[in-house]
């Protein structure tokens, strides 16, 4: 496709369930990131993935949060038993230049997750 | 760890009036500098970069921002804003090693009234 989409784009989840959360990133694109947006915040970094490696997942802030990107294109956050405290817009942006700093991120739609 | 501070969260502009973002940065190494936009309804998209060089650097639709090493800061301008300006400014940084996972401001959201 021509840009990053990310799927659902609204999710209503009540306390306690499971959610999957997809990102497809720009075909060819190596590098791809999680953010995490709380209203009124910036995006806060989440995960990082080189192709299919997690190379960085320190900005996950339990572990009820889980990212895996197995063939090196789609990748799905998932968050288990959700809480409240994880609503917010979750933010996927691919990158074609491998661990570049310099390498411009390119963010999809972002998914709305509210807990109720 | 890095941190970017904004200095508005909220700025109101009339058309044509100039524009002046502040973005400043915490960090003790060397980084790249953005600016995204976020327009209503629309995805993140970059405005503008800084990752070394002329300190002043020209983005889409007439923006610029200058870096400014001593102070540590990347503020965004515009001589003449527009109705269609109106968006949410986001600053951020990432280190010129490593993922170049970014960290950003709280962001600031202007409005500019016809």
């Amino acid at each position: 496709g021509a840009g990053v989409s990310q799927s659902p784009r609204y999710k209503v989840a009540k306390r306690g369930q499971d959610v999957a959360l997809r990102c497809d990133p720009i075909s060819g694109h190596v590098s791809l990131f999680w953010y995490q947006q709380a209203l009124g915040q910036g995006p806060e970094f989440l995960t990082y993935f080189q192709n299919e490696a997690q190379l960085d997942k320190s900005g996950l802030p339990s572990d009820r949060f889980f990212a895996e990107r197995p063939e090196g294109s789609v990748s799905t956050l998932k968050i288990q038993r959700t809480q409240q405290e994880d609503s917010a817009v979750y933010l996927c942006a691919s990158s074609f230049t491998p661990g570049t700093p310099a390498g411009e991120q390119y963010f999809g739609p972002g998914t709305r997750l509210t807990v109720t | 760890a890095q941190s970017v501070s904004q200095h508005n969260h909220h700025v109101i502009l009339s058309e044509a009036a100039s524009l002046e973002l502040g973005c400043n940065y915490s960090y003790g190494g060397t980084v790249n500098l953005f600016w995204y936009v976020q327009y209503p309804g629309q995805h993140l998209q970059l405005l503008l970069k800084y990752f070394s060089g002329d300190p002043l650097v020209k983005g889409i639709k007439g923006f610029e921002a200058e870096f400014i090493k001593s102070k540590f800061s990347f503020n965004l301008r515009k001589p003449s804003v527009q109705w269609s300006d109106t968006a949410e400014y986001f600053c951020a940084v990432n280190e010129i090693q490593g993922y170049s996972t970014l960290t950003f401001g709280k962001g600031t959201m202007l409005l500019v009234s016809p």
